[in-house]
């Protein structure tokens, strides 16, 4: 099975822009979740999303938005960028089950400048 | 509000040498407890879960852990690591309330020297 994929890979932005960034999951998994991963702040959970509607939300501004389309890929946005959002934005699916265990993409690196 | 605490930032070992590093989490209801690495240069990578049954659970590349419900504990182990092992390493929960978020720790990065 072909693993998460996240597009683009690496991604250069100016301050005040918007980005978007989309992750395709594991085939059968319907849940995705984003977070983002800073070497100050650490891994954050940013939103998780399910049949095409959020569920879980972290505590972000909401400049940063996501959706998920009727095939499970999922895309987030970021709007009027700042510099503080360079980061690696790694996104994660599941199948929602028991264990809720999340399997992990090579991530989106950001950077703003 | 769930977090989870790891009590290394860093650690540096020689090949053969033990390994252990813990794992500690703020969690009032019931609990999954994950083990992930990111080797250099890679994704995230799950290295083993506990949701129920016996605490002691065993993952990839010889990495166990146990957990200790009475401690909040969630400790990996492995018995002698290898340079390969060179990597970062994230003990995450999952809770009832929310079970699509991880909260993950601040991150282990251990070093293996030759």
């Amino acid at each position: 099975k072909a693993g998460v994929t996240q597009t683009p890979r690496y991604l250069i932005k100016t301050r005040g822009q918007q980005v978007t960034l989309s992750c395709s999951p594991i085939s059968g998994h319907r849940s995705v979740s984003w977070y983002q991963q800073t070497p100050g702040q650490g891994l954050q959970f940013l939103f998780e999303y399910f049949s095409e509607t959020q569920r879980n939300k972290g505590n972000f501004p909401g400049r940063f938005s996501g959706r998920q389309f009727s095939n499970s890929r999922s895309e987030m946005n970021v709007s009027t960028l700042e510099l503080g959002d360079s980061a690696l934005y790694l996104c994660a699916s599941s199948l929602r089950d028991r264990s809720y265990e999340q399997y992990f993409g090579p991530g989106t690196r950001l950077t703003v400048t | 509000a769930q977090s989870v605490s790891q009590h290394n930032h860093h650690v540096i070992l020689s090949e053969a040498a033990s390994l252990e590093l813990g794992c500690n989490y703020s969690y009032g209801g019931t609990v999954n407890l994950f083990w992930y690495v990111q080797y250099p240069g890679q994704h995230l990578q799950l290295l083993l879960k506990y949701f129920s049954g016996d605490p002691l659970v065993k993952g990839i590349k010889g990495f166990e852990a146990e957990f200790i419900k009475s401690k909040f504990s969630f400790n990996l182990r492995k018995p002698s690591v290898q340079w390969s092992d060179t990597a970062e390493y994230f003990c995450a929960v999952n809770g009832r309330d929310s079970w699509g978020k991880l909260q993950f720790g601040a991150g282990t990065q251990v070093v293996v020297t030759p």
